[in-house]
């Protein structure tokens, strides 16, 4: 059964740090594409980074461009989120996401989510 | 980056009847490298559909995609009680991917 958990949220004051992880098992994590994906309170969803197979290409959204990285260890079967300069607008469930294909758009749809780890930014 | 515009924001039926949801983008999405999620409350998004039209594994088949270019359409031909739920598009066939803003699907 292929899983993705979560964990590293938390609060944390505005313009300080966080690390999401994501473990991944029941699939070959070095085969595929990965992503995050947020949701604010009672908000829809926002993509916010992808990463293919081995690093190679990434990508990121507007809103977290420059504060945010993205990188995964395929030997420990993880994925992570740096988050620097946290806002208040970066409050949100973030869900770790799997990709359909080995590379970012490429035509790969992004297809088995986690249960997503709470990141709040207040003072 | 590419906007996608759901509509309507929230459908009001009924169990058995047909729903209609529609996804617009401002410019033309890449190779129809569309799909659509269901959301509830509570839950991860689950895939639909993929590719703007085919179904995702063990996705029932009274939910159908259909479009192309810059106008996609998620049917539902036979509203069960589990499928009243939020449902978005998410484009990803260029960078930044894009989600459309939801529709709500609710009990009328």
């Amino acid at each position: 059964e292929v899983q993705l958990v979560e964990s590293g949220g938390g609060l944390v004051q505005p313009g300080r740090s966080l690390r999401l992880s994501c473990a991944v098992s029941g699939f070959t994590f070095g085969d595929y594409a990965m992503h995050w994906v947020r949701q604010a309170p009672g908000k829809g969803l926002e993509w916010v980074s992808g990463i293919n197979w081995n690093s190679g290409t990434i990508a990121y959204g507007d809103s977290v461009k420059g504060r945010f990285t993205i990188s995964r260890d395929n030997a420990k079967n993880s994925l992570y989120l740096q988050m620097n300069s946290l806002r208040a607008e970066d409050t949100a469930l973030y869900y770790c996401a799997k990709d359909t294909h080995y590379d970012i758009l490429t035509g790969g749809s992004v297809d088995v989510w986690g249960e997503g780890t709470t990141v709040t930014v207040s003072s | 980056e590419i906007v996608l515009t759901q509509s309507p924001g929230t459908l009001s039926l009924s169990p058995g009847e047909r729903a209609t949801l529609s996804c617009r983008a401002s410019q033309s999405v890449s190779s129809s490298y569309l799909a659509w999620y269901q959301q509830k409350p509570g839950q991860a998004p689950r895939l639909l559909i993929y590719l703007a039209s085919s179904r995702a594994t063990g996705i029932p088949d009274r939910f159908s995609g259909s479009g192309s270019g810059t106008d996609f359409t998620l049917a539902i031909s036979r509203l069960e009680p589990e499928d009243f739920a939020v449902y978005y598009c998410l484009q990803y066939g260029s960078s930044p991917y894009t989600f459309g803003q939801g529709t709500k699907l609710e009990i009328k």
